[in-house]
């Protein structure tokens, strides 16, 4: 049972132009959200996160959106660049240690 | 701190031998975290330790597998015998207590043939 979902396993997008990364979570315990960063042949790396008591946060060109209500993330990088073309990972927990993690999007910035 | 170091980065073996993988962790972190990646499912928990001590082992697919942490600074995950299906990328990952930013190493990939 996938509790994280990412269901679009590939995006590309435009230099300069915006994208979104979407996910979904089906357990309304988690209270915790996160995106990692995964670039080929090295581990992910943590990227963002956002507390349930929120309903965004942002960091330079990098902001996650939460909607409660629809148990839906959102993860917006404005502007795009190539830099960005990496396996994104959304991941959820609910006041334990254990990360729960999506299947990942692969965003491809196209130049 | 050189990060959480896995080793070996590539490993390919024989359907029914023995395989280890190891992890060192980021020295003071508390927690460790073994995860196995593929494209059906993602990033998946295998298990995870706290202070050396197994916390939840739920996500071993099976007996053949198993994950010893023998001190702070060390822990390897083993599966015996190994099938062609167990063909996917470890991570080895930790953290401190309520850092939801875990570390995590570089992976293994092991193929299994």
């Amino acid at each position: 049972d996938q509790q994280v979902k990412q269901n679009s396993p590939s995006l590309s997008v435009q230099e300069g132009r915006i994208s979104i990364l979407n996910c979904d979570y089906t357990n309304s315990m988690f209270d915790y959200f996160l995106w990692y960063k995964k670039y080929p042949a090295e581990g992910p790396t943590f990227l963002i996160s956002i507390s349930s008591i929120k309903d965004k946060n942002e960091d330079g060109r990098f902001t996650v959106f939460l909607n409660k209500s629809a148990k839906h993330l959102s993860l917006h990088i404005v502007p795009s660049q190539p830099g960005d073309s990496a396996v994104y990972f959304c991941a959820a927990n609910f006041g334990n240690e254990k990360l729960t993690f999506g299947t990942g999007t692969r965003l491809t910035i196209i130049p | 701190d050189a990060g959480v170091i896995q080793s070996p980065r590539h490993e390919v073996t024989e359907m029914g031998q023995e395989v280890t993988l190891r992890c060192k962790p980021i020295s003071g972190h508390d927690y460790l975290f073994w995860y196995r990646q593929t494209m059906m499912r993602g990033l998946e928990l295998l298990i995870y330790f706290n202070n050396n001590v197994p916390i939840d082992d739920s996500g071993m697919p099976e007996d053949r597998f198993s994950a010893k942490m023998p001190n702070a600074s060390f822990s390897t995950l083993k599966i015996q015998p190994s099938e062609p299906r167990d063909s996917a990328v470890y991570f080895c990952a930790s953290s401190l207590p309520e850092d939801y930013g875990y570390t995590f190493g570089s992976g293994t990939r092991l193929t299994v043939v």
